[in-house]
This record gives structure tokens, C-alpha cells and sequence, in this order.
């Protein structure tokens, strides 16, 4: 069974910049869900994807958006990025629908807008 | 406004003793509740959850306790290991809620040989 898998590790961008990150669902899993952690601070709800649809959204700006494939690997995109996006971004799975309410977290990517 | 808390950035136990690290919530829409583990450069590690209709919940040296009046639970860990040293995160959801996790800010706990 593989686990949540990111990538890249780490990523530079200047303020202004586009940027897309990726994550590998587990095995089995059809949900996918993402969290922005900024310094200090615990995890962030930005979205979450349930078999290719949104399935319910953070008080984050529509500049964040993702999709989700068949395969249920998600993608997080941000445009216009901002000096505050600097964060960890972490990518969740679980079963969704009755499967329960554990996620089970990506090592995540490391962002840094400059 | 910070729906749930974890009022103690860090914690301090020998080896071989307990480790309690405590949350609060405000949100009485909460009904299950999640303790993540989480080392540098890690992704959060799931570790035990509780639902709100039990008071505690045990899963070898961990138990999770639950008073919902006071809007409170804790972890407690026994006997306390150096490798369980980590930044734990109290997490919380509504049923219903496509499972959306709220986070408190965390607790570093050092336990120390």
C-alpha cells in the first residue's frame, strides 16, 4: 500500500507567479484534500475533492483552485501569488462518503514567494 | 477567531513518565475529534480519534479523553518514549462536513531520556 505522495519538495516563486503542485492519493482512496500551514500555525483547510468534484471549500480566494482526476491524483493551483502564500501546502486522502474521517497527509510541498 | 486551541506551545516530560497535552474547542458543532503527530519535514501521522458520543478512547500507550460540556479533551501518552518527541495537533470536525478538519496551532513535546 502506498502512502500520500507530493511533489515537488520545494519550490521558489516571485510574487505575481503561477504555480501547481501534485499530489498522489493513497491506494483505495477517492478523496483528496488540501491545507495550507503557515509558520506557527496548524493546517488550513483550502478545499477538498471527492471523485473529480469540490467538495466543500476554506475561506481561501478563488485564486486557489485544483481539480481532481479519475485516478484520483489532485492538483492545487495558485495564481497571482502573494508574499502570505509562503507556506507548507499539504495534500490529505481518505475514503470519503462513510469511510471516516481520518486523513491520512502528504510530506508536503514547501512554498516560498519572493 | 481560533475555533480550536491548544493553549501550551510546548511540553517538557521525562522518559518513562506521562505526557498530557490538552485542547479546547468553541465550536459545539464538533463532533469527532482527531490527534495528529507530526515530525519535521513530515507530513501529519494520524494517531487516535474519538467520536462525541464516547468519553475516552485507548489504543495501546495513547488515550484520548473527551468532556464535552467543558468543551475539552486531552492526550495522554504512558509511558512517554524520546521518539514520541513531536509537534501533536489537536483537529476537529462537524458530521456532515465532507470531513473538513479544523487544527489548533500545535504542541511541541520533548520527552527527554
Amino acid at each position: 500500500e502506498t502512502g500520500v505522495t507530493q511533489s515537488p519538495t520545494h519550490l521558489i516563486k516571485t510574487r505575481g507567479q503561477q504555480v501547481t503542485l501534485r499530489c498522489s492519493s493513497q491506494s483505495g482512496h477517492n478523496t483528496v484534500s488540501w491545507y495550507q500551514q503557515a509558520l506557527g500555525q496548524g493546517p488550513q483547510f483550502i478545499f477538498q475533492y471527492y471523485r473529480e468534484e469540490e467538495n466543500g471549500r476554506g475561506n481561501f480566494p478563488p485564486r486557489f483552485s485544483g481539480l481532481q482526476f479519475p485516478n484520483y491524483s489532485s492538483e492545487l493551483n495558485v495564481n497571482a501569488l502573494e508574499l502570505d502564500d509562503s507556506a507548507l501546502y499539504l495534500c490529505a486522502s481518505s475514503l470519503g462518503g462513510e469511510g471516516g474521517y481520518e486523513q491520512y497527509f502528504g510530506p508536503g510541498t514547501r512554498l516560498t514567494v519572493t | 477567531d481560533q475555533q480550536v486551541k491548544q493553549n501550551s506551545p510546548s511540553l517538557s516530560v521525562q522518559e518513562g513518565r506521562i505526557s498530557i497535552l490538552n485542547c479546547d474547542y468553541t465550536n459545539s458543532m464538533f463532533d469527532y475529534f482527531l490527534w495528529y503527530k507530526k515530525y519535521p519535514a513530515e507530513g501529519p501521522t494520524f494517531l487516535i480519534s474519538i467520536s462525541s458520543i464516547k468519553d475516552k478512547n485507548e489504543d495501546g500507550r495513547f488515550t484520548v479523553f473527551l468532556n464535552k460540556s467543558a468543551k475539552h479533551l486531552s492526550l495522554h501518552i504512558v509511558p512517554s518514549q524520546p521518539g514520541d518527541s513531536a509537534v501533536y495537533f489537536c483537529a476537529a470536525t462537524p458530521r456532515g462536513s465532507n470531513y473538513k478538519l479544523t487544527f489548533g496551532k500545535g504542541t511541541l513535546l520533548t520527552v527527554n531520556p
